[in-house]
Formats: C-alpha cells, structure tokens, sequence
C-alpha cells in the first residue's frame, strides 16, 4: 500500500462552521505533513508531524488545528475560516528513518471552500 | 535558507518530441535531495525522479532524465518522446540530508507543460 488517502475530497464551508480534514497512510511513515496550495502556486507547508509530535508550525492562524491522533492518522481541525483560506489542502507523509530516501507520499487533497 | 527557482512558467511540446525543463537552487549544504514532481489536473502531486546529490550519476526513469550539474546548482528534467498524459504542472524540489532540521520540501514555482497533439 503505497497511499495516503485524504478525505473529504470537496468541502463548502462557512466561516462560522467547524470542520476536519482527515489523512491516512499505512506505510508506515514517521513524518506527515500539511500543505496549501492556491491555485496555480507551488504547496506551501503548514505542519509536520514527526513520531505523532507537532515539530514545524509554519506560524499558520489558530483557525488551522493539527492533530496526530496515531502513526497513521493525521488531521487538520478547521474553525472560524475566511474565504481566503479556500485553497487545496495536500496531505503527505515520508519515512524519516532507516533507509530514508528524502521523498514526501502525497494524497490527492481536499478542496476547500469557504463561503 | 534554501530556494529554488523555476524560470518557465509555462512549456509546449509536440507529442513524441523531446523536453527539458529548467531548475537552478541555492543552497549552502553539501548533502541534499532533489526532486521532480508532477501534478496533473487530477491534482496529486506524483514523483516523477529524484537525485542525491552525493552521487555524481544523472537519474533516470524511463522516458525521465535529468541532468545535475551540482556545482552550477543546476538540475533540468528531460523528457523524452513525450506522452498526452505527461501534461501537467511540474515543480522542483529540494529537500536537505542533514541529520536535523530535514523535514521542509521546497518548492519552485512550477513549470505548466502543455503537449500538442
């Protein structure tokens, strides 16, 4: 199993409602990521998690939550957004030990819309 | 800190010609990686080819080459006999070897590769 799954694929929000990303892989990685990316632009990163522990926050706004509940299972906890937080939201995730070759996993993304 | 820097935002190519797309990076590390990803509309990010930068020979995957040139922080893409399915955004990335401070993957702006039927 070589993917990380990342559910929902489209999600229509308003900036009042409360909602979750959820990512998934079962390779085996230690490290999972968050990025966004606007339309046409390169992924820009919000979060890693490495061994399931938040080590980069790339001082994203407090209306992102991560949480790593296991190995496996990465989540991106979504409250009070503005509709410029409407982007694609890309998970990843990268082995990060013993015979690491250096590449992110990437999901297919969910697309966020904030009304 | 490390950049990246993708020069064509856009390229076009006739299906079955040859391709090359251009990354230069900075960096002042000796041990790095770097890669090539491909994202179609279908908007996962896909790796097409990476390199160490400690081994001196170019990477290939199949219809996918790549020509580093370490000391001109130079790392261009060649495809070749080029496919409809290889339409897609390519970015470059770079991402350092060391043993802390690893986990950023750093993009360039991309380069939109149209194929021409």
């Amino acid at each position: 199993d070589t993917e990380v799954t990342q559910t929902p694929k489209h999600l229509v929000m308003g900036m009042t409602n409360k909602k979750s990303l959820k990512c998934e892989q079962h390779m085996g990685h230690r490290a999972m990521y968050w990025y966004k990316q606007k339309a046409k632009k390169p992924p820009e990163l919000m979060f890693v998690y490495s061994y399931e522990k938040l080590s980069i926050n790339e001082s994203v706004p407090s209306r992102f939550s991560p949480e790593c509940p296991n190995s496996s299972l990465l989540n991106l906890h979504l409250h009070a957004l503005q509709p410029e937080d409407s982007a694609l939201y890309l998970c990843a995730s990268s082995q990060d030990d013993r015979g690491w070759t250096g590449e992110l996993f990437f999901g297919e993304g969910s697309r966020l819309t904030v009304l | 800190a490390q950049t990246v820097t993708q020069s064509q935002p856009e390229m076009s190519v006739q299906e079955a010609e040859t391709v090359t797309l251009s990354c230069t990076y900075d960096t002042s590390e000796s041990d790095y990686y770097l890669f090539w990803y491909k994202q179609p509309p279908s908007r996962q990010m896909i790796l097409v080819i990476r390199q160490e930068a400690y081994k001196q020979q170019n990477a290939t995957e199949n219809r996918f080459s790549v020509n580093f040139q370490k000391a001109a922080k130079s790392f261009s893409l060649k495809i070749s006999d080029s496919q409809l399915g290889d339409a897609a955004m390519y970015f470059c990335a770079y991402r350092s070897a060391a043993n802390f401070g690893n986990e950023k993957l750093t993009f360039g702006t991309g380069t939109r590769l149209t194929i021409i039927p």
